[in-house]
């Protein structure tokens, strides 16, 4: 139990292209789903909280026009990176909860702008 | 300081042996831990939670909290080579299991 899905797994793309990515619950309702962002040999940062047909919370220095997040139904998130550059590849990593239940994280989508 | 801190690591283990990995957070009021594992270039895999001081084991994993030291550990028995991951230490301040504070994470290695 407790499967969550993200895709796309990789992306490459050029710079100022807008990206996608979507976050999942398979088996179970999420109340709150959160994004994070990883770099190479660091830990998870997280970007934004959602709640269902809330509008997200962003962490401190998370630009939220530059990282659009929708939350329209309780299994399904999307990340969108708005205009994205270089310096936004990175790891990015959904999780989801039910209620009172740990987050279970998603695969993950490798973002590499070029 | 930090509000979760491990020790990076790596830290080596013969296979077969007991492998401990600490994490001391800052926050007095945090009420829920867990225990993620992450192998290279995937997402963290939950191993372990625990709410209230003391031990609790799950296999060959036992969690171990103590509030007032401030101090959570993860202890593998019969390490095996696939342990090999990077473990990461995550706090939450509220039961609810809302947002967690991650530790920078420490590498295991264990050699067969």
């Amino acid at each position: 139990g407790a499967v969550v899905s993200q895709h796309p797994s990789w992306v490459i793309c050029k710079s100022g292209t807008s990206v996608k990515i979507e976050c999942r619950s398979l088996d179970f309702q999420a109340t709150t789903m959160f994004w994070y962002r990883q770099f190479p040999k660091q830990s998870l940062m997280l970007m934004a909280t959602s709640n269902e047909g809330s509008k997200a919370t962003y962490e401190q220095g998370v630009e939220k026009d530059k990282f659009l997040i929708n939350h329209a139904s309780l299994t399904l998130s999307t990340l969108t990176v708005t205009s994205a550059h270089p310096e936004d590849s990175s790891f990015y990593i959904c999780s989801a909860r039910g209620t009172n239940q740990p987050q279970h994280f998603g695969d993950g989508t490798r973002l590499s702008i070029l | 300081q930090k509000e979760v801190e491990q020790n990076s690591g790596p830290l080596s283990v013969p296979e077969g042996a007991i492998a401990s990995l600490n994490c001391t957070y800052s926050d007095r009021g945090s009420q829920s831990f867990f225990w993620y594992r992450q192998y290279s270039g995937k997402s963290p895999e939950l191993i372990m939670s625990i709410y209230s001081n003391g031990d609790k084991e799950d296999g060959r994993f036992t969690a171990q909290l103590n509030k007032a030291s401030q101090y959570v550990s993860l202890l593998i028995r019969d390490s095996q080579p696939s342990d090999s991951a990077t473990y990461l230490c995550a706090v939450s301040m509220n039961t609810g299991f809302q947002k967690l504070v991650f530790g920078t994470g420490t590498r295991l290695l264990v050699s067969p």
